[in-house]
């Protein structure tokens, strides 16, 4: 069965530190796609990027960059410089084969990252 | 602006009580999606659906029913709720499947928080 592990419950830092987010997987499957997306207070959960397993190479988008590692099932996530907007509950997800076109996705249990002024 | 709506975003009600969750999408997405979030388990997928009138259950549909009657619309039926199902309910949307970069992500409405006294 898959599965997501993001062992990291809650992270306060202060701002303008770097954070990293850990996230683990387990899977089955040669083709898999991962997920990054953040719940802010509001609640709604917001897409920041999706990663295919043929892809390891990382990705950076502004303050934000992705390191994929299938040699360790990883999927890191780092803040550079953090700002109290950053604050949010993260969440790592891995896509499972579908039906039809639909992607079904398992999600970690989150990670809360307070931002501290 | 892309939407994903959702009926109410606080509800409570009572043991025994059947309850309707309903969810718009104005995408033309052909993937619809409920989860419930609750703290520590991340969010956990009961029911999807990927076109009308189709349903899939997820890894959690016990005591939950769906339907899907139009193609903009995906309801969350609890038929006798319990204590149990207190829960934050997201519904998401998705297109069908590409091998598009970054295609494929599902997007979230604002979250129903049910209370079931």
């Amino acid at each position: 069965a898959q599965k997501v592990t993001q062992a990291q419950t809650e992270i306060s830092v202060v701002e303008k530190e770097d954070v990293t987010l850990d996230c683990v997987y387990e899977t089955r499957d040669t083709t898999y796609y991962l997920f990054w997306y953040k719940q802010p207070p509001s609640g709604e959960l917001v897409f920041l990027i999706r990663r295919n397993s043929f892809d390891e190479q990382n990705e950076i988008s502004g303050r934000y960059s992705w390191n994929f590692q299938k040699s360790t099932s990883s999927f890191n996530f780092t803040i550079t410089a953090s700002q109290v907007v950053d604050s949010a509950v993260y969440f790592c997800a891995l896509s499972e084969a579908g039906i039809q076109g639909a992607q079904k996705l398992v999600f970690g249990q989150g990670t809360r990252l307070t931002i501290n002024p | 602006d892309v939407k994903v709506t959702q009926s109410s975003r606080y509800l409570v009600k009572r043991t025994g009580e059947k309850v309707f969750l309903e969810c718009v999408q104005d995408m033309d997405h052909e993937n619809m999606f409920w989860y419930r979030q609750d703290p520590g388990l991340g969010l956990r997928l009961i029911y999807f659906s990927y076109d009308v009138k189709m349903k899939e259950k997820g890894d959690i549909p016990e005591g939950y029913s769906v339907s899907r009657e139009k193609k903009e619309r995906f309801s969350l039926i609890l038929e006798s709720a319990s204590t149990n199902q207190t829960s934050m309910y997201l519904c998401a949307s998705s297109p069908w499947f590409s091998e598009q970069p970054n295609h494929n992500e599902q997007f979230f409405g604002p979250g129903t928080r049910l209370t079931v006294l």
